[in-house]
Formats: structure tokens, sequence, C-alpha cells
């Protein structure tokens, strides 16, 4: 599976567009770009994810650069809630490959009031 | 709603305990994980399971081993603790194949080995 890069932190005021990027310049044509959070003392939290189209859903929207070497999640509408960690990962829906997330630290992001 | 359950949030146990680490979950699914988590280090895939009584190892097995005796339980052993495992447990479970396979966790163990 291919690795992300994304920046360590980030802040966003609330009520604000919160923008995470994330670069994945090594991946192959079957991976898909995955989006997870970790809110303080939770298990992490699936959010969304996606191959080449942009993709949005009730918690987030997705936009994937056309050579999909790079792609930034967005929270329309940032909430104090929304402060956590978010991890972009990306991984291969190989038949029976359902297995292995190859984790990195996240971006950390605090939603100021 | 899907639920991954853990046995403890908090756990306290000696060095040279046998630690027993419990998980549920209620979506019939194949595939169920254990992570640890560590500051700076990420989530670590200790060990994972795609059936009832197989398992894998992750990236970093040693000092610890797994029993998948029945689909919904997934459990986690540490045969005799050492400090160096005290560190947040997380536990996961997804369906074994298809398009939409995310992994839904468990709110963690935080285990502290004295």
């Amino acid at each position: 599976d291919a690795k992300t890069t994304q920046p360590p932190s980030m802040d966003c005021a609330e009520g604000r567009a919160a923008n995470l990027p994330c670069n994945h310049s090594t991946i192959s044509g079957n991976e898909y770009v995955y989006w997870y959070r970790q809110i303080h003392s939770q298990g992490p939290q699936y959010i969304i994810h996606g191959l080449k189209n942009n993709e949005t859903n009730e918690m987030a929207s997705l936009i994937i650069t056309e050579d999909r070497k790079s792609s930034t999640l967005i929270l329309p509408h940032a909430t104090l809630r929304d402060t956590a960690v978010y991890y972009c990962i990306v991984r291969a829906h190989n038949a029976g490959n359902n297995r292995k997330l190859i984790w990195g630290l996240g971006t950390s992001l605090a939603v100021n009031p | 709603d899907v639920k991954v359950t853990q046995s403890s949030r908090y756990l306290v146990k000696r060095t040279g305990e046998k630690v027993f680490l419990e998980c549920v979950q209620d979506m019939d699914h194949e595939n169920m994980f254990w992570y640890r988590q560590d500051p700076g280090l990420g989530l670590r895939l200790i060990y994972f399971s795609y059936d009832v009584k197989m398992k894998e190892k992750g990236d970093i097995p040693e000092g610890y081993s797994v029993s998948r005796e029945k689909k919904e339980r997934f459990s986690l052993i540490l045969e005799s603790a050492s400090t160096n495992q005290t560190s947040m447990y997380l536990c996961a479970s997804s369906f074994l194949t298809g398009m939409d396979n995310e992994q839904f966790f468990g709110p963690g163990t935080r285990l502290t080995v004295l």
C-alpha cells in the first residue's frame, strides 16, 4: 500500500471550512483513498473513501486530484466536535485483502471557537 | 448501529501477569484486528483474524497471542505482561471483502503494566 504524507497539525475557526491535505504520490491505479478520524480517548472512526471521483457524504467531502497524487478532505462547517486527529490512508480493494491499513500519524485538527 | 465493544476501558496489571483483552462485534464481520497505539508511533497492527480459528501476525506480534473461537469474539493475550506493553489497545472489525469495507473500532483499552 502507498505511503501518505499529512501536515502534523492544523487550526480552523468554528463554522469555517476545514481543508485537510494529503499527499500520496506513489498511489497505484487500484488503490483507494480512505479518511478516518480519532477523537480524543475514542477509537478511530471512518469518514469517507474514494478512488478518483470526488465523493461527498453527511460528514465530509473528498476531493482527489486528477493525477490522484493528492487529496483534500473538506469539513464544510467545522464544529468544536470536529477537533480530532485525521488519518489519510491508501489501500487496494484486493479480494481477501481487507486486512491491513497502514496508519501514519495523521493531522491533528484543532477547531477554535 | 455497528458495535465493537472491549471488555475494559482501563486496566492496571503487574509485570509477569497474564492479561486477557476481549473484543466483541455484532456485525457478523469476518475480519477482526488488534492494534496498539503509542504517542509518536501511531496505530500498529498486532494480529488480525479473517475467520474463526484463523489468525495472522501483524507488524508487532512479539509478546502477544490471540484467540478466535467464535466469529464475534477476538481475544488478545499478553502471556507475561511487561512494562513496555503499557499502551492503548484498539480492536476493530470489518467485512472480508467488498467495496465498503471500512474498519469499525471499539473504544480502546488503556493498559498500564506496573
